[in-house]
């Protein structure tokens, strides 16, 4: 059964400054791996999808990487500003059987940027 | 930017009582899914539907829930007798295509804004 773990739980930085969030599944057939940005009560916000055959994907001042193998994912921000105060949610989407795509989430990373 | 919607944003209701959450795909897409996150929880999977029907459920999908494409429009969960223990933000999404041997960003799943079910 996949699991997805995102470290760490929170972080908290000073704006401008460039950071990482982590995250691990432990079953590496997958197809595709997604980061979200879910505000307080709010629904999620895709921000990057990378492929399973990818390394990395970029989109504006984020950058994600995959490495399928070792069942690593990594979001980088960079030069954070207090609007990317945020859960951020790490889905892998299941390989094999009859998945048309199932997302498994990991527990996110509650992300405050103080100016 | 086409987007996916639900409807009601909130929902209260007594437990044993039936609920229907409502979503609107975006237009082009094929695959839908639910997935609701009790507060304080991961978010979880429960259902995909192509084509007309099911093509996955998870364990928490069981007899007291149905989804239904009623039109060409709007896709529904249907809770038949709601307990206590369903109350969650209850997220719709939908994909142009599913997972696996497609290209590009196809299979990205757009998430609606939720609708926040409350059972007393």
């Amino acid at each position: 059964k996949q699991e997805v773990t995102q470290i760490p739980a929170a972080l908290s930085v000073p704006e401008g400054e460039d950071l990482v969030l982590n995250c691990s599944f432990t079953d590496s057939a997958i197809y595709n791996l997604q980061w979200f940005r879910q505000d307080p009560g709010k629904g999620l916000t895709s921000l990057l999808l990378i492929q399973s055959s990818q390394r990395e994907q970029t989109s504006g001042r984020l950058n994600a990487s995959l490495d399928k193998s070792s069942g690593r994912s990594t979001l980088y921000i960079a030069a954070s500003q207090p609007g990317d105060s945020a859960t951020y949610l790490c889905a892998v989407a299941n390989a094999g059987g009859t998945s048309y795509g199932k997302l498994t989430f990991g527990q996110g990373t509650i992300l405050t940027v103080h100016p | 930017e086409p987007e996916v919607t639900q409807t009601p944003s909130h929902q209260v209701t007594q437990m044993g009582q039936e609920v229907i959450l409502r979503c609107v795909p975006i237009s082009n897409h094929l695959y839908f899914y639910w997935y609701r996150q009790i507060l304080g929880q991961k978010v979880e999977f429960l259902v995909s539907f192509y084509n007309n029907e099911i093509s996955e459920k998870s364990e928490i999908f069981d007899d007291q829930f149905s989804v239904e494409r009623p039109d060409g429009s709007n896709f529904t969960l249907k809770i038949r007798s709601t307990k206590l223990e369903d109350s969650a933000m209850y997220f719709c999404a939908s994909s142009a295509r599913a997972a696996g041997g497609s290209r590009g960003s196809y299979n990205e799943q757009f998430f609606g804004p939720g609708t926040r079910l409350t059972v007393l």
